[in-house]
């Protein structure tokens, strides 16, 4: 799987909207990129996931550049709950097998 | 619908011994991974269990096994622990769907080595 890169940490005030930058300069055509949250000590939250396609659900939207080397995760308004830890993480659907690469992921802080 | 439980959600045990987590995934949902994260490894895959099988492995030692029943629900194993085992373990599940499949992860068990 391709490997991502982020910023290990930022800030966002309350009520703004938080960009969560990822970079995945090697991504090939048949991989996803995919977006999960960690609250301290809990289990991974699935977000949001794409292709190549702008996508947006209930909880945050992810714009995807045209060459696909980068995307955007972005929680249009942030809450103090939405503090966590982001991952985004590239992976190809194996025929024979499932399963995600963690990178360090990027420690959002929402500040009131 | 229930989320991914596991069990149990704490354990302490002593060097040597050996410890079963158990997973039970969402309902409907056939595919079982399971996780290690530790503060300095971070999240790492394990293995993951498919009807039963295991179909995908991650670069950890034997004494880490795993299996999965007939109802989907998936057990690990980790002879002789070490130190370094101390870890929270997460469990995620999905039905799979094939390329855009979608993980869902229990709330783990932390496992502490004395």
């Amino acid at each position: 799987d391709a490997k991502t890169t982020q910023p290990p940490s930022m800030d966002c005030a309350e009520g703004r909207a938080a960009n969560l930058p990822c970079n995945h300069s090697t991504i090939s055509g048949n991989e996803y990129v995919y977006w999960y949250r960690q609250i301290h000590s809990q289990g991974p939250q699935y977000i949001i996931h794409g292709l190549k396609n702008n996508e947006t659900n209930e909880m945050a939207s992810l714009i995807i550049t045209e060459d696909r080397k980068s995307s955007t995760l972005i929680l249009p308004h942030a809450t103090l709950r939405d503090t966590a830890v982001y991952y985004c993480i590239v992976r190809v659907a194996l025929y024979t097998g499932n399963q995600f690469y963690f990178g360090t992921g990027t420690s959002l802080t929402v500040i009131p | 619908k229930a989320g991914v439980t596991q069990t149990p959600r704490y354990l302490i045990k002593t060097r040597g011994q050996q410890v079963t987590l158990s997973c039970s995934p969402i309902s409907g949902h056939r595919s079982v991974s399971w996780y290690q994260q530790t503060p300095g490894q971070g999240l790492q895959f394990l293995f993951e269990y498919f009807s039963e099988t295991q179909r995908n492995k991650g670069n950890f030692p034997g004494r880490f096994s795993g299996r999965q029943f007939s109802n989907s629900r998936s057990e690990m194993n980790v002879s002789t622990l070490e130190l370094g085992d101390s870890a929270l373990y997460l469990c995620a599940s999905s039905i799979p769907t094939g390329p855009t499949d979608t993980q869902y992860f229990g709330p783990g068990t932390r496992l502490t080595v004395l």
